[in-house]
């Protein structure tokens, strides 16, 4: 059984730094990009940043840009999310989820369509004073 | 980017009916669009991918529909457990993602 477990929430000062993580078990680590999605209170699902399965890979929402580092840990099957800088904006639910791929053959080529399949429950993270 | 929007944002619907949520991009995405459902407290859940497949172990009644830019996700007779919220996300670029602001799906 696929399993994504956060941890690192906690409440920080706007402009200080927290470090996140998401242990992972049940399939192979390396072969699968993973992501974090954020959730604000009361409010909708936010995409934040995605990983290559390889690692070798990182895309980030422009919201984050610059303050947030995406990471993966072979050794230990571990997604960390770096954050750096942080705002009253950037408190929220931060989940993990494991991105998945399905490959469509069509006369002339391979579509690609990804999706995130499975997802944890979530770290808080408060930026207050 | 790419921008998501869902209607309608709230709809109440009673069991056994049929209900649709629409989710529109701001630009072609082909059939790169997901589907989730959130119940309060809990993770989203994956609903429909690429448009139109379910994955194992979602219930027949929900099915996807679209391409393009217009896309809509169906529940063919609502049952009490599909009282949640609903998100639509395209997927056209690969390892980037946008999500609809939601549609909260009450009973009547």
């Amino acid at each position: 059984e696929v399993q994504l477990l956060e941890s690192g929430g906690n409440l920080v000062q706007p402009g200080g730094s927290l470090r996140l993580s998401c242990a992972t078990s049940g399939f192979t680590f390396s072969r699968y990009g993973l992501s974090w999605v954020r959730q604000a209170p009361g409010k909708g699902l936010e995409w934040v940043s995605t990983i290559s399965g390889s690692g070798g890979s990182t895309y980030y929402a422009d919201s984050v840009k610059g303050r947030f580092t995406i990471s993966r840990d072979t050794s230990t099957n571990t997604l960390s999310l770096e954050m750096k800088s942080l705002r009253a904006e950037d408190t929220a639910v931060y989940s993990c989820a494991k991105e998945n791929l399905v490959l469509v053959p069509t006369p002339t080529s391979v579509d690609q369509f990804y999706y995130m399949d499975v997802w944890g429950k979530g770290t808080t993270v408060t930026v207050s004073s | 980017d790419i921008q998501m929007t869902q209607s309608p944002s709230s709809l109440s619907a009673s069991v056994g009916d049929r209900v649709t949520i629409t989710c529109r991009a701001s630009q072609s995405i082909s059939r790169s669009l997901n589907w989730y459902q959130q119940k309060p407290g809990k993770a989203p859940k994956l609903l429909i991918y690429a448009a139109s497949s379910l994955p194992s172990g979602v219930p027949s009644r929900f099915s996807g529909t679209g391409s393009g830019t217009d896309f809509i996700l169906t529940i063919s007779s609502l049952q009490p457990e599909d009282f949640a919220t609903y998100y639509c996300q395209e997927s056209y670029r690969s390892h980037m993602y946008s999500f609809g602001q939601g549609t909260k799906l009450e009973s009547k």
